[in-house]
């Protein structure tokens, strides 16, 4: 089946500053969605992102399908940043395969 | 995510207890899913349901049983027959259309005493 790393697995910034997470995948997909898990636990969906770049107030990503990664870029990073990201990704079956996740610590 | 409502959010369980754990969406959507998510891991599929009346097990389906009676309702019974079932459970649901994304309720804690 489809393997999806992330990197770095940690990740510790000041507020204000920027940073990139990297998705890479081992076959085509179908449907690749970035997640934030806030420290209660709620998943939030960020972006889906099969291919080409979507951005949102301060976040933004990129998917190269033909290389197999996806980028997420945070900017100006604020304390409620922190949590643990995660890359989700959908080949020719059902199943959403997620990776391991990066954990983003935002100190003040 | 808005619409899909997940409950208890925290559940305890005795030995040789089965316990459900209850999913409802709002959003109409076709299928929905079941995962499972240790400490410090990604979220693993345990079942999920493309249309009432049907569903298929996923990577870890052993000890555990769901039913699709209702479009908008997916439970998950945790039977006694999962030895470690101590984790966060998530539900997510689903459009019926091609290459839709996924949508997740807040999850159930399940904990055994």
């Amino acid at each position: 089946g489809i393997q999806v790393e992330q990197s770095p697995p940690d990740l510790i910034l000041q507020e204000g500053a920027n940073s990139t997470l990297r998705c890479n995948f081992s076959d085509s997909v179908n449907n690749l969605q970035w997640f934030h898990q806030n420290p209660w636990g709620q998943l939030i969906n960020l972006f889906y992102i099969p291919s080409g770049t979507k951005q949102n107030g301060r976040l933004s990503a990129t998917t190269v399908a033909t290389e197999r990664y996806s980028l997420l870029y945070i900017s100006s990073s604020q304390t409620t940043d922190s949590g643990v990201y995660f890359c989700a990704v959908r080949g020719g079956s059902e199943k959403l395969v997620f990776g391991k996740g990066t954990k983003l610590t935002v100190n003040p | 995510d808005g619409g899909i409502t997940q409950s208890p959010k925290y559940l305890f369980r005795k030995e040789g207890q089965n316990v459900t754990l209850s999913c409802e969406q709002n959003l109409n959507h076709d299928a929905m899913y079941w995962y499972r998510q240790d400490p410090g891991q990604g979220l693993r599929l345990i079942y999920y349901s493309q249309i009432v009346n049907d569903f298929q097990k996923g990577d870890i389906a052993e000890g555990y049983s769901v039913s699709r009676e209702k479009k908008e309702s997916f439970p998950l019974t945790v039977t006694s027959a999962q030895k470690n079932p101590t984790a966060f459970y998530l539900c997510a649901s689903r459009t019926g259309q091609t290459n839709q994304p996924q949508h997740f309720g807040d999850g159930t804690r399940l904990s055994i005493l």
